[in-house]
């Protein structure tokens, strides 16, 4: 069965750093890999989805990585706003599945 | 609309109570998915279909959950005699292709349903 940890569960930092979330899975044979952003009371924001055959995805100020063989995924934010502040989740889509498996997320303040 | 849309946003049933809660999905989109997510958790998923077809049921927690998807558009989830453990927030998602396709999933803003 598909496990997803997210690290650090909860992240603060002053606003302008650089910050980097991460993301493990237990079986590599996934098909896709998705980064989310949810705002308090609200659905989930895709950010990046990157492909199983891809090492990374790119938009704007956030790039995500993808070590397919090691299990491992990082979403990168470059000078950090307040308004980053949210929960960023982490979710694996496996090689024969269509569902998505989450992370429990990590939950980030940027402070002014 | 351009997005995903669930209704009632927000929903408070007493214990035993029959609800049900009303996914519009993006225009065109085939498949559509239902996830559940506890307080401090991420989404867990429910059930999955691919136009009106019920693909995947196998995060239903009971025989008390039921969902249908009878046209290929609007999907209803049905929780019947309601208990405690049924609180959560109930997230609907869309995605363009089918079954394998490398589409994005788009979530709605989900309905909270707290259970008396």
């Amino acid at each position: 069965k598909q496990e997803v940890t997210q690290i650090p569960a909860a992240l603060s930092v002053p606003e302008g750093e650089n910050l980097v979330l991460n993301c493990s899975f237990t079986d590599s044979a996934i098909y896709n890999l998705q980064w989310f952003r949810q705002d308090p009371g609200k659905g989930l924001t895709s950010l990046l989805l990157i492909q199983s055959s891809q090492r990374e995805q790119t938009s704007g100020r956030l790039n995500a990585s993808l070590d397919k063989s090691s299990g491992r995924s990082t979403l990168y934010i470059a000078a950090s706003q307040p308004g980053d502040s949210a929960t960023y989740l982490c979710a694996v889509r496996g090689g024969r599945d269509y569902k998505l498996t989450f992370g429990k997320g990590t939950l980030l303040t940027v402070n002014p | 609309g351009a997005g995903v849309s669930q209704s009632p946003r927000y929903k408070v049933a007493k214990r035993g109570q029959d609800v049900a809660l009303r996914c519009d999905p993006i225009s065109g989109h085939v498949s559509l998915f239902w996830y559940q997510q506890a307080l401090g958790q991420g989404p867990e998923f429910l059930t999955y279909f691919q136009n009106e077809a019920q693909l995947d049921k196998s995060g239903l927690p009971s025989d008390r959950f039921f969902a249908e998807r009878p046209e290929g558009s609007v999907s209803t989830l049905k929780i019947q005699r309601t208990q405690q453990e049924d609180s959560a927030v109930y997230l609907c998602a869309s995605s363009l292709g089918q079954t394998y396709s490398n589409q994005p999933q788009h979530f709605g803003d989900g309905t909270r349903l707290s259970i008396l």
